[in-house]
C-alpha cells in the first residue's frame, strides 16, 4: 500500500460529460502529481502541484484540469469528455516538489470508460 | 530531460538474479537514478533510487557505473510476482519538475 489514495476505482461516462477524479496523498506528502496511461501506452505526465500552487504542466488537455486544496488532497476535472479519454488516471505524492532526491508514491488509479 | 534507454524485454527463471540494464548517458551531475515497475495495470511502484553509489533495499540493488552513464537494477532472487514493466528514470528539477516514463523493459519470470 502506496499510502495514496484514489477515488473512485473505476468511472463510466458518455461523451460530452465532466467527471472529477480525486487523489488523497500520502500523509505528509506536499506535492502531488496526475498522469495518464492509455491502452497499452506509456504514462504520460499531466500535472504537478505543490502545496497548493501549480508546479509544473505536462500535455493537459485545456478541457482538463486540476487544483490542489489545502487539506493537500487533489481533484482533477475532466470535461467535454472523449471516447480517446478513456484510460487509466493516476495520482502520486512526493514529500516535496523540488527535491531530486523525493520519490513518487503512486495511487492504483482510476480507470475511466467513455462510452 | 535525459534521456534513458532500457531494453523492452527480458526474461529470467525463478530463482535467479534478474539485472536490468539502463543507459542514461546523457545525465547530469546532479540527477537521481529512478526505478519504478508496474504490474499489470497497477499503479507504478517505487523501488529505489540514487545518484552516484550503488544502493541496496529490501526490494533490490541498484549499481551505477563510475561514469553515472548507466546503471542496473538487480533483483537478488525473482520471483513470479516480479513480472512487470520496469521503468528507469533521471530525475530532472529545473523548475519545471516532472518525472517522464519511457517504455520500460517487460520483465517476465519464467517458473
Amino acid at each position: 500500500d502506496s499510502g495514496v489514495t484514489q477515488t473512485p476505482k473505476h468511472l463510466i461516462t458518455a461523451t460530452g460529460q465532466r467527471v472529477t477524479l480525486r487523489c488523497s496523498p500520502r500523509s505528509g506528502d506536499l506535492s502531488v502529481y496526475w498522469y495518464q496511461q492509455s491502452l497499452d501506452q506509456g504514462l504520460q505526465f499531466l500535472i504537478q502541484y505543490y502545496n497548493g500552487e501549480e508546479r509544473a504542466k505536462g500535455n493537459i488537455l485545456e478541457r482538463f484540469s486540476a487544483q490542489q486544496f489545502p487539506d493537500l488532497h487533489s481533484e482533477l476535472n475532466l470535461s467535454s469528455l472523449e471516447l480517446g479519454d478513456s484510460a487509466l488516471y493516476f495520482c502520486a505524492s512526493s514529500a516535496t516538489g523540488s527535491s531530486y532526491n523525493s520519490p513518487l508514491h503512486f495511487g492504483n488509479g482510476t480507470r475511466l470508460t467513455v462510452t | 530531460d535525459a534521456k534513458t534507454t532500457q531494453p523492452p524485454s527480458m526474461d529470467c527463471a525463478e530463482g535467479r538474479a534478474a539485472n536490468l540494464p539502463c543507459n542514461h548517458s546523457t545525465i547530469s551531475g546532479n540527477e537521481y537514478v529512478y526505478w519504478y515497475r508496474q504490474i499489470h495495470s497497477q499503479g507504478p511502484q517505487y523501488i529505489i533510487h540514487g545518484l552516484k553509489n550503488n544502493e541496496t533495499n529490501e526490494m533490490a540493488s541498484l549499481i551505477i557505473t563510475e561514469d553515472r552513464k548507466s546503471s542496473t537494477l538487480i533483483l537478488p532472487h525473482a520471483t513470479l510476482r516480479d513480472t512487470a514493466v520496469y521503468y528507469c528514470i533521471v530525475r530532472v528539477n529545473f523548475g519545471n519538475e516532472k518525472l517522464t516514463f519511457g517504455t520500460g523493459t517487460r520483465l517476465t519470470i519464467i517458473p
